[in-house]
């Protein structure tokens, strides 16, 4: 079993919908959470991290967390064309291992105008 | 803030030759720097852990003579793969950490090895 279990998708939705990523863990170690949107050929951008469950809100963006069922999410709300990317979810177990993070699979979203 | 760059963004080279990639943080100073791997389509793969001053600590399965890793500054890591085979040829990207948890990656390397 993977540590980190992303559904690859892809994911086509039109330009306005609200879009639902999600990953699921397995050890409950991992305590720090954390979303990247990746274009074509760059690196990683961070655009949520988090740390306790529940949701941590930013712009149109909505990370959610749930410890007890191993399961984080990413909500993108009123979707654009420019968010056409692959999201990545990413966890550490923090403390003295932090920074080394397990990524997820990496959903590809499109969004079509 | 949080700016993380990587030189050259693209580099192609013959099998056999050392190839060496650089990763600067431009607004901060990172004890920490982490250099990952990523093949077409396939999510990131941590290689290893460097750490300014002391030596670089690999995941398992990452060759440490095959990949070496030299942390000269606060600023600067650099990432030198020995010996290129096709089979190294792959997107580098490297991290850094400011404080905390949060990690800021560098726009990645594309290797290519004829």
């Amino acid at each position: 079993q993977k540590e980190v279990e992303q559904d690859p998708g892809p994911l086509s939705v039109p330009e306005g919908a609200i879009v639902s990523l999600n990953c699921t863990y397995s050890n409950s170690a991992f305590q720090y959470f954390m979303w990247y949107r990746q274009y074509s050929r760059k690196g990683p951008e961070l655009l949520m991290y988090t740390y306790s469950s529940g949701n941590k809100e930013d712009g149109r963006f909505t990370a959610q967390v749930d410890k007890s069922s191993k399961y984080i999410s990413l909500f993108i709300r009123d979707s654009q064309p420019s968010d056409s990317a692959t999201y990545l979810c990413a966890i550490t177990p923090g403390g003295t291992s932090y920074g080394k993070l397990t990524f997820g699979q990496g959903t590809i979203l499109t969004v079509h105008p | 803030g949080a700016v993380v760059s990587q030189h050259p963004s693209r580099v192609i080279c013959k099998s056999g030759t050392s190839v060496k990639i650089e990763c600067r943080s431009l607004d901060f100073q990172a004890t920490t720097m982490f250099w990952y791997r990523q093949f077409p389509k396939q999510s990131l793969m941590l290689m290893a852990t460097s750490n300014e001053g002391s030596k670089a600590t690999y995941e398992q399965g990452v060759e440490k003579d095959k990949f070496l890793i030299n942390h000269a500054s606060l600023t600067l890591s650099t990432l030198t793969v020995t010996s290129a085979h096709p089979e190294d040829s792959s997107f580098y990207i490297c991290s850094a950490v400011p404080g905390g948890n949060e990690q800021y990656f560098g726009p990645g390397t594309r290797l290519t090895v004829t």
